[in-house]
């Protein structure tokens, strides 16, 4: 079965970039079929999207984000990556990778995940 | 402040039935989809219900979805104390551009 696991720094420093990469074992990420994503949870609280991107190279990111993320695949390695930018300790979080599946049928979408990588700390601080 | 409202916390005893409350708006729930999701303490969030009612495989039949308008709930009957979990839901939201939007999440303890 498909797993998933994050990896990069755990401590950034604000207005620089934070990096993480997701290796994805047991499936190929350019088969097809599932959008690979990012969500992340500020300690102690709920979770929030920040986005996701298809094999082909299309992608949706929360508005709330779009101006500080990319995601970008690396096929040859499995992986796919996030970067956000310009960072404050409001991105003090926990990060999680994970495989997101899209279904539109007539007016209505779908988008979720499943399964998701355990996650990893990123603190944001000088 | 989360775009779908659920209660910060839920209770109940073992065999007992709770339900969790999840609020949303017309372009969202009342539009597309709910899912639920679920994290036990130290966790990542493991899909729990998807498209409204529907149970992957492996989660038993205890756990229940269900929809109308812009609201969904979700039921746990015959509590267990290992239900004890953070319970989200989510629904793909149409405004803007379209995003995912996630309730607050519910915490629920088994007495």
């Amino acid at each position: 079965q498909v797993q998933l696991q994050e990896s990069g720094p755990g401590l950034v420093r604000p207005s620089q970039t934070l990096s993480l990469t997701c290796t994805v074992s047991g499936g190929s990420i350019s088969s097809g079929g599932y959008y690979w994503s990012w969500i992340r949870q500020h300690p102690g609280k709920g979770l929030e999207w920040i986005g996701s991107i298809y094999y082909s190279g299309s992608s949706y990111y929360n508005p709330s984000l779009k101006s500080r993320v990319t995601i970008s695949l690396d096929t040859s390695k499995n992986q796919f990556s996030l970067k956000l930018s310009s960072v404050t300790a409001a991105d003090t979080a926990v990060y999680y990778c994970a495989r997101g599946h899209r279904f539109v049928t007539g007016t209505a979408t779908s988008h979720w995940f499943d399964p998701w990588g355990q996650g990893t700390l990123v603190t944001v601080s000088s | 402040q989360s775009v779908l409202t659920q209660p910060p916390s839920a209770s109940g005893t073992p065999g007992q039935r709770v339900t969790i409350s999840c609020s949303g708006s017309s372009s969202n729930i009342g539009s597309n989809y709910v899912y639920w999701y679920q994290q036990l303490p130290g966790t990542a969030p493991k899909l729990l219900i998807f498209r409204n009612n529907q149970r992957p495989s492996g989660v038993p039949d205890r756990f229940s979805g269900s929809k109308s308008d812009t609201s969904a709930s979700l039921a746990i009957s015959g509590l267990r104390p290992e239900d004890e979990a953070d319970y989200y839901c989510a629904a793909w939201d149409d405004s803007l551009s379209g995003f995912v939007v996630f309730g607050g999440g519910t915490k629920l303890t088994v007495l």
